[in-house]
């Protein structure tokens, strides 16, 4: 069993949709969750990350754990065409990540 | 600051030769990371140092070498290359976790596109 799965996607949905991005995760001991962002043809970077359980808003992004289920979401609103980007969860394992495999979302106008 | 930079952006390799791959940082941080990202592998991790002078193995270290003698910079080489090799590889680096700071934020390079025929 991978640490951690992700859904590859293609997700595509019109401008203004509310988008849902999830990830499971396998080790219960796991405390944080991250979410990168990687457009075409560039690194990943960091979008946010949540330490344990509830839930972490940033403008337009929700971040939530549900550690007993083991899952991890990224919930945009409001999605635009510049949303349009590979999104990664990764979770951090003694000093390094482990990354999910990347979802697709295509957000067209 | 430049962040993370690597060279080269793109190469070409015939199977059986050798590159070296250079990841270099300005921010001073003490770990740093060469990752190969494949299309439905996600980021796998290759090699990685905690600190000036030390390297360590990460999920797919065979047929890379690495090497980080300064602490800016941190090598990847391929000694005879494979076709299994061609791939996106991303080198990061991230401070060393403290008080202030609880999580391993990464920061990525743009890349090196490597195809091996």
């Amino acid at each position: 069993q991978k640490e951690v799965e992700q859904d590859p996607g293609p997700l595509s949905v019109p401008e203004g949709a509310i988008v849902s991005l999830n990830c499971t995760y396998s080790n219960s001991a796991f405390q944080y969750f991250m979410w990168y962002r990687q457009y075409s043809r560039k690194g990943p970077e960091l979008l946010m990350y949540t330490y344990s359980s509830g839930n972490k808003e940033d403008g337009r992004f929700t971040a939530q754990v549900d550690k007993s289920s083991k899952y991890i979401s990224l919930f945009i609103r409001d999605s635009q065409p510049s949303d349009s980007a590979t999104y990664l969860c990764a979770i951090e394992r003694t000093d390094k990540l482990i990354f999910g495999t990347g979802t697709r979302l295509q957000v067209f106008p | 600051n430049a962040g993370v930079t690597q060279t080269p952006k793109f190469r070409v390799l015939k199977t059986g030769q050798s590159m070296t791959l250079l990841c270099a940082q300005d921010m001073n941080h003490e770990y740093m990371y060469w990752y190969r990202q494949d299309p439905g592998m996600g980021l796998r991790l290759i090699h990685y140092s905690v600190g000036e002078g030390t390297t360590a193995k990460g999920e797919v270290p065979d047929g890379y070498n690495v090497s980080r003698l300064k602490k800016q910079n941190f090598l990847l080489g391929l000694e005879s290359a494979a076709p299994s090799q061609t791939s996106v590889y991303f080198c990061a680096s991230s401070q060393v976790k403290g008080r202030e700071l609880k999580t391993d934020t990464q920061y990525f390079g743009p890349g090196t596109r490597l195809t091996v025929l």
